[in-house]
């Protein structure tokens, strides 16, 4: 596709509930990341793809959280048992490379509510 | 570890004036990136201008540019002649240029929302 693109938009969860969060990156790109945005603030880091070995997941907040890009392209992040400080609008970004240099573009984002 | 601060929280600026954003940030690597990234409120994170490390001269694109000092650990974002559609909230952010460890994650500061009037 064009772009990153990221389902859903929004989702609101009862807590104790199990969501997931569908990543589409752009067609080709060999770097995932997933990075969570809490309200007013900047994007935290979480985990890190590359094609489908998981790298880096320093940045998961707990077990609860759990990511996976089996065929080193759509990714998911799934998060199980749903509290209220999950809520927060949780971006995916991918990038053509590993490179340092390299662009990472971003999607849209899913803003979690969790009731 | 890194991080990365902005100090305005909020800016404003008039239309077709310019308008410096500020963002300093502390580490203890050579090798790195340094990224501004523009979100407006329908959430799509936009790269706007990066800069290498190595590179002296600032990085220009258009009516953005950044003023790079090295040594005093900052990076600011310049905005020539604003637009209306440049309201919107900007991110200072990092990337290592060392593999391993963190594979390249951005750090970001808190950002700056940028007001634009008419």
């Amino acid at each position: 596709g064009a772009g990153v693109s990221q389902s859903p938009r929004y989702k609101v969860a009862k807590r104790g509930q199990d969501v997931a969060l569908r990543c589409d990156p752009i067609s080709g790109h060999v770097s995932l990341f997933w990075y969570q945005q809490a309200l007013g603030q900047g994007p935290e880091f979480l985990t890190y793809f590359q094609n489908e070995a998981q790298l880096d997941k320093s940045g998961l907040p707990s077990d609860r959280f759990f990511a996976e890009r089996p065929e080193g392209s759509v990714s998911t992040l799934k998060i199980q048992r749903t509290q209220q400080e999950d809520s927060a609008v949780y971006l995916c970004a991918s990038s053509r490379t590993s490179g340092g240099e390299e662009t990472q573009y971003f999607g849209p984002g899913t803003r979690l509510l969790v009731l | 570890a890194q991080t990365v601060t902005q100090s305005q929280p909020e800016m404003s600026v008039q239309e077709a004036e310019t308008v410096t954003l500020s963002c300093t940030y502390d580490t203890s690597e050579s090798d790195y990136y340094l990224f501004w990234y523009k979100q407006p409120p329908s959430r799509q994170m936009i790269l706007v201008i990066r800069q290498e490390a190595y590179k002296q001269q600032n990085a220009t694109e258009n009516r953005f540019s950044v003023n790079f000092q090295k040594a005093a650990k900052s990076f600011s974002l310049k905005i020539s002649d604003s637009q209306l559609g440049d309201a919107a909230m900007y991110f200072c952010a990092y990337r290592s240029g060392y593999y391993g460890g963190s594979q390249g994650n951005l750090i970001f500061g808190k950002g700056t929302k940028l007001s634009v009037k008419p």
